[in-house]
């Protein structure tokens, strides 16, 4: 069975703090894509990333890094330099090879605070 | 406008009646998702249109859920005989590509939160 888990419900951090946000998933598959979105207060799903099972490169955009770990089956997200624009619901999210139905994480709510 | 249009944005209903959900997606947008989303989760996945073609209905929870889009633009989600279990924000998605060549760049439009008393 497929399954994201994201363990930390909440998170608060003071502005210009580092923040990293954990992703552990399941999936017996060789091929699969793992995602990041953000969902901001105002509801809509924001993509972030997407990476796939064979390129475990770590990826930085900016603030944002990504570290995806094959070995413990994890794909986080750090926020560098945390801001209080950063605030929202991070979801990851897992699908397989050809196979447009994501399964989603429960999502962390990342709280900065000024 | 340029992104994924959803009305209404709040819904709410009594137990029993029906709802209609609307989504505009992107202008020649191929792919269609609906999601439900309950407090506090993540998206579920309903429904997939290509164009026109309803080609996955798996997510639907019941043959009270019923979508469509009839000219391959405009989609709704209808809900008849509303229970309480069907409160939820229902999310609406487009993509450019087919499902075949997926790319996960979901556009998502901010919801239609339904709330059935």
């Amino acid at each position: 069975a497929q399954k994201v888990t994201q363990a930390q419900t909440e998170i608060s951090v003071v502005e210009k703090e580092d923040v990293t946000l954990d992703c552990v998933y399941e999936t017996r598959d060789t091929t699969y894509y793992l995602f990041w979105y953000k969902q901001p207060p105002s509801g809509e799903l924001v993509f972030l990333i997407r990476r796939n099972s064979f390129d475990e490169q770590n990826e930085i955009s900016g603030r944002y890094s990504w570290n995806f770990q094959k070995s413990t089956s994890s794909f986080n997200f750090t926020i560098t330099a945390s801001q209080v624009v950063d605030s929202a619901v991070y979801f990851c999210a897992l699908s397989m090879d050809s196979n447009y139905q994501l399964i989603w994480g429960a999502g962390t709510k990342l709280i900065i605070k000024p | 406008g340029a992104g994924v249009s959803q009305s209404p944005r709040y819904k709410v209903a009594k137990r029993g009646q029906d709802v209609a959900l609307r989504c505009d997606p992107i202008s020649g947008h191929v792919s269609l998702f609906w999601y439900q989303q309950a407090l506090g989760q993540g998206p579920e996945f309903l429904t997939y249109f290509q164009n026109e073609a309803q080609l996955d209905k798996s997510g639907l929870p019941s043959d009270r859920f019923f979508a469509e889009r009839p000219e391959g633009s405009v989609s709704t989600l209808k809900i008849q005989r509303t229970q309480q279990e069907d409160s939820a924000v229902y999310l609406c998605a487009s993509s450019p590509g087919l499902a075949g060549d997926y790319t996960g760049e979901l556009f998502f439009g901010e919801g239609s939160r339904l709330t059935v008393l």
